[in-house]
């Protein structure tokens, strides 16, 4: 089954405390990026990878790292999480279904964080 | 400044009636408008698009609907299910060099009651 898998899918932790959280696509996906939702916001983006070894910043990169060392994987990690980081995190990997023209996202399940 | 609104954070509507979800958007290099839509405990799921060189798509009982002078989408759904209860989200999509940029609305909680 095509999919974005996350992990953990909640978490807890306490301010300055590192964390990584990772995403992974079994879609042969080039096109990688992290969001965030928070009320009233939307979804935002944090950080977008366009393949391996490359990766820019999006709308809201500050407290966050990622990481492209190989396809599948892109994991965010938050050196030194404070509260203002509290929130609900998506991975998506873009890709074009089979008969579209465009290309979409495809969501993982997401993950709440919580910094205490 | 947020390039992409929905106005209404909520709407109710009932079985078997008409649905009509708005957008509004300021950037006129979008070229391509997205819905998705989410329930709770699960990531956002494509929906239905349209291209900016088109004023309608329709999908069984989605249809979206361009207005681009007014800078303005929204999505009908009829007839209005139970299961159509969840967040949808406007999105829409302009080329920055080789990639396409995704900026998303507010979010628009649909409720469709019995």
């Amino acid at each position: 089954e095509a999919q974005v898998t996350q992990n953990p899918r909640y978490l807890i932790t306490v301010t300055g405390k590192k964390l990584t959280v990772t995403c992974s696509q079994n879609m042969n996906h080039e096109y990688m990026s992290w969001y965030r939702q928070d009320p009233g916001l939307g979804l935002r983006q944090i950080y977008y990878s366009m393949n391996v070894e490359v990766t820019d910043k999006g709308d809201v990169p500050e407290g966050y790292k990622v990481s492209r060392k190989e396809k599948r994987n892109f994991p965010l990690i938050l050196e030194s999480p404070s509260p203002n980081q509290t929130s609900l995190y998506f991975c998506a990997s873009e890709g074009r279904r089979t008969g579209s023209s465009y290309n979409e996202q495809f969501f993982g399940p997401g993950t709440r964080l919580t910094v205490l | 400044d947020q390039q992409v609104k929905q106005n209404s954070p909520s709407l109710s509507v009932q079985e078997g009636r008409i649905s009509i979800l708005n957008c509004d958007y300021t950037n006129s290099m979008f070229d391509y408008f997205l819905w998705y839509k989410k329930y709770p405990a699960e990531g956002p799921t494509f929906l239905i698009s349209i291209s900016s060189i088109k004023d309608k798509n329709e999908d069984g009982r989605f249809t979206v609907f361009l207005n681009k002078s007014a800078k303005h989408l929204s999505l009908h759904i009829v007839p209005s299910q139970p299961g159509d209860s969840a967040v949808y989200f406007c999105a829409a999509s302009a080329k920055t060099g080789t990639a396409s940029k995704l900026t998303f609305g507010t979010g628009t909680r649909l409720q469709v009651t019995l």
